[in-house]
């Protein structure tokens, strides 16, 4: 039940593509949704996040859709950089709690 | 704006060695995060604190592990003793409050020998 499911672990994408990471939770009570991105010898930093009363949210190239019946949401990376290189994390949380449930992650790798 | 300090940045000790890691949060945040990060079992929580106050520590693996908050600015987590299967990268994050963005550390790579 507080499980969020990511995929897929790894992806390579070419320079200008859309990168397009999936999430997946069972427990309704979640209403905060937040992406990471991190990179090596860093410490995951926030990227984008949603709450479910929209079902789409656009931060420049970035985007996060929402699926609430479906309970998915995923992260959409347009025009993907080199230097959007990272392992990006997906999470979940009551607003209620203090607890982020987070994704095991995604290896993103756009080549030149 | 300063982040999330985090130190030491790496530690490198023997099994059965003491092992203190420290965090200051950013300034003003009232919450704070231990979390480990490990290939095999992605970001796990450990425990954390609101107001200084240790909320919920299930996330302790054993009683080998151990972490205090004496101030708002300052927070300790202490593996006594260490063994191998502790290496990993543990991360502190702070935040305002509930569901609130968590802004984390740089981490510190620990490896026990």
């Amino acid at each position: 039940q507080q499980q969020v499911k990511q995929s897929p672990q790894s992806l390579i994408v070419q320079k200008g593509g859309i990168s397009i990471i999936n999430c997946a939770y069972e427990n309704t009570a979640f209403d905060y949704f937040p992406w990471y991105q991190q990179f090596p010898g860093k410490g995951p930093a926030l990227l984008i996040a949603i709450r479910p009363d929209v079902s789409e949210k656009k931060e420049g190239r970035f985007t996060i859709s929402f699926n609430k019946s479906a309970k998915q949401f995923s992260l959409h990376i347009m025009d993907s950089q080199p230097g959007d290189s990272a392992t990006y994390f997906c999470a979940a949380v009551t607003s209620g709690t203090y607890k982020y449930i987070f994704g095991t992650g995604t290896r993103l790798k756009v080549l030149a | 704006d300063a982040g999330v300090i985090q130190s030491p940045r790496h530690e490198v000790t023997e099994m059965g060695q003491e092992v203190t890691l420290r965090c200051k949060p950013i300034s003003g945040h009232n919450s704070l995060f231990w979390y480990r990060q490990t290939m095999m079992r992605g970001l796990e929580l450990l425990i954390y604190f609101n107001n200084n106050v240790p909320i919920d520590d299930s996330g302790m693996p054993e009683d080998r592990f151990s972490a205090k908050m004496p101030n708002a600015s300052f927070s300790t987590l202490k593996i006594q003793p260490s063994e191998p299967r502790d290496s990993a990268v543990y991360f502190c994050a702070s935040s305002t409050g509930q569901g609130q963005p968590q802004h984390f550390g740089d981490g510190t790579r620990l490896s026990i020998l």
